[in-house]
């Protein structure tokens, strides 16, 4: 199957500060790209939809200006969470696919805010 | 409002019994319905259910759909700890875009 990589798949910040999550596909195009968040014992909650080459669409309750994704090219879209607070700290996966398959998900990241 | 809910929220069992996990959903414009299995880290896909009544199989696994009932079941037999996971359903409703979740079921399988 196809192989998304995304990377750190650990981080630990200092509040105020931000980090970049870099997610790509590596053996197909991605023209959409998916970020979630799942927080422990939690399901994944979509956060926001990458579209290569347009602003990203942000589902209700998630902050644009904290969590800016772009999507220079159809296999890179990267999440970064700014002026990180430990509320913040938790694990993120994105997902892409092709057309009429499963959606393929990174090794997801754990973010622990200090 | 679209939902996908999971039946039961964790289930504890002993090795080689046999497990069903349910999944209903009310969602408009249904496509499909994904199974995964998540350990630690991000989910790895087990199922894409698209038509009603057709089994998909893969091992001790096997998964079917009941687009009239808005259902489907995960079914493991003969468990192994190595099945100890969170097991994920989700559905999508229109190709290429965002799945959505159920909160999924806690399966711990005990030696």
């Amino acid at each position: 199957g196809a192989v998304v990589s995304q990377h750190p798949s650990w981080v630990i910040c200092k509040s105020g500060t931000s980090v970049k999550i870099e997610c790509r596909s590596l053996d197909f195009q991605a023209t959409t790209m998916f970020w979630y968040r799942q927080f422990p014992k939690q399901s994944l909650m979509l956060m926001a939809t990458s579209n290569e080459g347009s602003k990203a669409t942000y589902e209700q309750g998630v902050e644009k200006d904290k969590f800016l994704i772009n999507h220079a090219s159809l296999t890179l879209s990267t999440l970064t969470v700014t002026s990180a607070h430990p509320e913040d700290s938790s694990f993120y996966i994105c997902s892409a696919r092709e057309l009429d398959t499963e959606a393929f998900f990174g090794q997801g990241t754990r973010l622990t805010v200090v | 409002e679209d939902k996908v809910v999971q039946s039961p929220l964790s289930l504890v069992v002993h090795e080689g019994d046999t497990v069903t996990l349910n999944c209903s959903y009310e969602v408009t414009n249904f496509r499909s319905l994904l199974w995964y299995k998540q350990e630690k880290k991000a989910p790895t896909f087990l199922f894409m259910l698209t038509s009603s009544g057709i089994e998909k199989k893969s091992g001790r696994l096997s998964s079917i759909l009941d687009k009239k009932e808005l259902f489907s079941i995960l079914n493991i037999t003969a468990t192994q700890t190595g099945d100890s996971a969170v097991y994920l359903c989700a559905v999508e409703k229109q190709a290429g875009t965002a799945l959505i979740f159920g909160k999924g079921t806690t399966l711990s399988v005990s030696s």
